[in-house]
């Protein structure tokens, strides 16, 4: 159980097109779900936080209006990258957590690479 | 937030016991500490998470003192698929809360 799902896995779009990217969670109910991404050789860097129903939450340094993103249900978040260029070029994973239970334990979706020529 | 510290990579020979310590001197009394695993071009994979003293699963063991300042992930007897990047994450137990991800350490086992 706790499968997230990412789709696509792998993106090429033109510069100054908008990519969207899916994350669900498959087998549960995810109130909190977390668009991190990743650069080659770097660390995961958390992006924003989505919570079902309401606004994301977004991390210093992460333009809101370019990285959109929408948690409509309690399994689905999108990230819309707007406007996207090269060096919106990345691995994009998003992650959840469930809605019941006390652990903190977030589930990782595959990623999503970019690529914005 | 509290920020972590762990060797930025280690080698080791296919069959022997790995152990990656973490350093996390500003634990918060709430904080679980999780450890993730990610191979090249995907997710994170959620390893082990332990709160004091010893925690063990099917994959590894994670050794953590009274004074819970640091944590150590024991992985026994690794393999050639064992090489990935291990991170090392403290966080809130209970509550919505983000992760954050230090550099973590880039496993290299050697056959």
């Amino acid at each position: 159980g706790a499968v997230v799902s990412q789709h696509p896995s792998r993106v090429i779009c033109k510069s100054g097109t908008s990519v969207k990217i899916e994350c669900r969670s498959l087998d549960f109910q995810a109130t909190t779900m977390f668009w991190y991404r990743q650069f080659p050789k770097q660390s995961l860097m958390l992006m924003a936080t989505s919570n079902e129903g309401s606004k994301a939450t977004y991390e210093q340094g992460v333009e809101k209006d370019k990285f959109l993103i929408n948690h409509a249900s309690l399994t689905l978040s999108t990230l819309t990258v707007t406007s996207a260029h090269p060096e919106d070029s990345s691995f994009y994973i998003c992650s959840a957590r469930r809605a019941a239970g006390d652990d903190n334990e977030q589930f990782f979706g595959p990623g999503t690479r970019l690529t914005v020529l | 937030l509290a920020k972590t510290t762990q060797p930025i990579s280690m080698d080791s020979y296919e069959g022997q016991e790995v152990n990656i310590t973490c350093s996390h001197n500003n634990i918060a009394t709430n904080d679980y500490i999780t450890w993730y695993q990610q191979f090249p071009s995907q997710g994170p994979r959620f390893i082990i998470q332990g709160y004091k003293t010893k925690v063990t699963n099917e994959v590894a063991s994670l050794f953590i003192p009274a004074d819970r300042k640091s944590s150590t992930l024991s992985l026994p007897r690794v393999s050639l698929s064992d090489t990935a990047v291990y991170y090392c994450l403290v966080a809130l137990g209970t509550g919505a809360n983000n992760l954050f991800f230090g550099t973590g350490t880039r496993l290299t086992v050697i056959p």
